[in-house]
This record gives structure tokens, sequence and C-alpha cells, in this order.
């Protein structure tokens, strides 16, 4: 079954810092990968996503996410990271499982960000 | 453009009752898609909906059931709910096979 890690549960940073999120997955066939991010009170949406092509895939608000197949990883980075890019952030893979594409979710990450 | 809409986004139930959820998808999203998030935990997958037909389902007891009407709006349904049944249910539609999905505000379910 494919499985998705998220190695950091709670992140505090201060403004201007970089951020760097782990995800990797098990799956060993073709994934699309996504990062979604869940703001303070607000529904889960799509951040940036990944299908084919350049495995540096760039997302909103200056986030980007570099696919590395080797190492089934799909790292979140961002250089100078806001208050306002306070949230939750989970790493999700879609993929065949028992003859039907299911999209799977990691355990998320808080980060915290400190003006 | 109306999002992904779900009712009621709160509830409170005791343990033994019977909860249905809803969700309208977004115009033109034929698939719908269900999970449950726990506190502290990422979303795990129960059902997905294609054209009104089960496309998949998660590692959830049969206590748990779903459907997709004509209009492509969806219920889930949970019987002899349990303590443990306490969560935020999200629904999700899409336009395509691609696993990118768009989320309604949730459903937080209490049960006591």
């Amino acid at each position: 079954a494919q499985s998705v890690s998220q190695h950091n549960h709670h992140v505090i940073l201060s403004e201007a810092a970089s951020l760097e999120l782990g995800c990797n997955y098990s799956y060993g066939g073709t994934v699309n990968l996504f990062w979604y991010v869940q703001y303070p009170g607000q529904h889960l949406q799509l951040l940036l996503k990944y299908f084919s092509g350049d495995p540096l895939v760039k997302g909103i608000k200056g986030f980007e996410a570099e696919f590395i197949k080797s190492k089934f990883s799909f790292n979140l980075r961002k250089p100078s990271v806001q208050w306002s890019d306070t949230a939750e952030y989970f790493c999700a893979v879609n993929a065949w499982s028992g003859g039907y594409q299911k999209v799977t979710f990691g355990t998320g990450t808080k980060l915290q960000v400190i003006p | 453009d109306a999002g992904v809409t779900q009712s009621p986004t709160h509830l409170i139930k005791t343990r033994g009752q019977q909860v249905t959820l809803r969700c309208s998808p977004i115009s033109g999203h034929k698939s719908v898609s269900w999970y449950q998030q726990v506190l502290g935990q990422g979303p795990q997958f129960i059902f997905q909906y294609y054209e009104k037909e089960e496309r998949g389902r998660g590692n959830f007891p049969d206590r748990f059931s779903a459907r997709q009407f004509p209009n492509y709006s969806s219920e889930l349904n949970v019987n002899a709910l349990l303590l443990g049944d306490s969560a935020l249910y999200l629904c999700a539609s899409s336009l395509s096979n691609t696993g990118e999905l768009f989320f309604g505000e949730g459903s937080r379910l209490t049960v006591l």
C-alpha cells in the first residue's frame, strides 16, 4: 500500500528564514504529487502539483518543490517565509492502488512563522 | 464560482446514532471523494465516486457508506456511531483523474 511520510511535524521559523519541508512516499509506479496547505480557519487548498516534466515545480506565494524520483521525495521549499505562511502543509500522492487511483496524504507539518 | 459545499458544518451525536453528511461538488466536477481527518493526522481516504459509481474505498468498516446522485452531489452515511468516529469529514471534488482535489470546509462530527 502506498504511504506518505512527512518528517517534520511542527516547524517554527522567524520571518525571512528559508523553509524546507520533507516528504517521502512509497510507491514504485507512476505518481502525481501535490502539496496542499490549510491556513488557519480555511479549507485545504492546492499549493503546487507535479505530474511530469521539469522536476522543479513552482506554486503559489513563492513556494516550489523538487521531485527526486530516485529518492521518492517531493520536498517543499521557500527561500524567505512570511508570517502569512503560518499554516499546516500536507504532502499528497495520487497513484493506482487496488484497481483505482487514490490520493494518500501525509500527516502534515504545522509551520509557525514568528514576526 | 461556488466551491465545494458541505453540510452540516458542525454536529453532535451520541454513540449508536446514525449521521448523514452532504456534499455538493464544483459545477462540472463529476468525481467526489470523502476523507476523514482526525486531529493531528492527515486526511484518510474513505470513498471515491465517479459518475455515480463507487471507484474506490479506503480501510473503513461497513458502517460507512456513501452514494452519488445524478447531479453529482454526494452523501456520506455512518451508522452505529462510535466515539472514535469524531473527526472532520472532508469532501473533495475533482475534474479529472489526476488527483487534484478541491476541498470543502468540512463537517465536524463530535460523538459523545
